[in-house]
């Protein structure tokens, strides 16, 4: 099956600086690829989504690249806030309305 | 849009009975509902797949006959932690398709079970 792997483990970076988590998938089936964002004791809220068609997706201050050949896909957060503290999964999913293979997760800390 | 709910949000219950978790989608129809389970400072590990009208995919290593799926609608999903023990208690998490979206799986507010 899928392996998901993600880094690193937690991050910390100083208001207004840029933070990036990088993931791996093995599978090159894999063709839909979304981060959530998860604060302490919430339900996971997806952020920004790519699908296999396209190499890079923009939405403000986030955006996220994919490269296939590679199998690997990163969350690029630019100019943080302390709002932005929370742990962040990557996720991989072979085809609509399939299960999703989760990274272990990447606890940001942005500090003030 | 795309609200997902699960009642109830907290639990806590003796060893050897069993709980029902709630999970609904409030403002679209459902093509599938997944079930999770998320232990303190860790990941997201999916239980089972659940489709309307149709048996459960479990995930290996999941007991089937200990954690109950029933999708009796295409905005509802259960689940029943059967003969519950203090080695179930975490943290339970749904999440839903949008019927006729593109995969995307927006999540339930999740339940934290304690047993006691």
């Amino acid at each position: 099956g899928e392996n998901v792997e993600q880094h690193p483990s937690t991050l910390s970076v100083q208001e207004g600086d840029s933070a990036v988590i990088k993931c791996t998938y093995s599978d090159s089936a894999s063709n839909y690829f979304p981060w959530y964002k998860q604060e302490l004791g919430k339900r996971p809220q997806l952020i920004i989504d790519i699908r296999s068609n396209v190499g890079e997706k923009k939405d403000q201050r986030i955006a996220v690249t994919l490269n296939k050949t590679a199998k690997h896909f990163s969350l690029h957060i630019t100019e943080t806030q302390p709002e932005d503290s929370a742990v962040y999964f990557c996720a991989a999913s072979m085809g609509n309305f399939n299960k999703f293979y989760f990274g272990s997760g990447t606890k940001l800390n942005v500090k003030p | 849009g795309a609200v997902v709910s699960q009642h109830p949000s907290r639990v806590i219950c003796k060893s050897g009975t069993s709980v029902k978790i709630e999970c609904r989608s409030l403002d679209f129809q459902a093509t599938t509902m997944f079930w999770y389970r998320q232990f303190p400072k860790q990941s997201l590990m999916l239980m089972a797949t659940s489709n309307e009208g149709s048996k459960a995919t479990y995930e290996q290593g999941v007991e089937k006959d200990k954690f109950l799926i029933n999708h009796a609608s295409l905005t509802l999903s259960t689940l029943t932690v059967t003969s519950a023990h203090p080695e179930d208690s975490s943290f339970y998490i749904c999440s839903a398709n949008i019927r006729g979206g593109a995969g995307e799986q927006y999540f339930g507010p999740g339940t934290r079970l304690t047993v006691t």
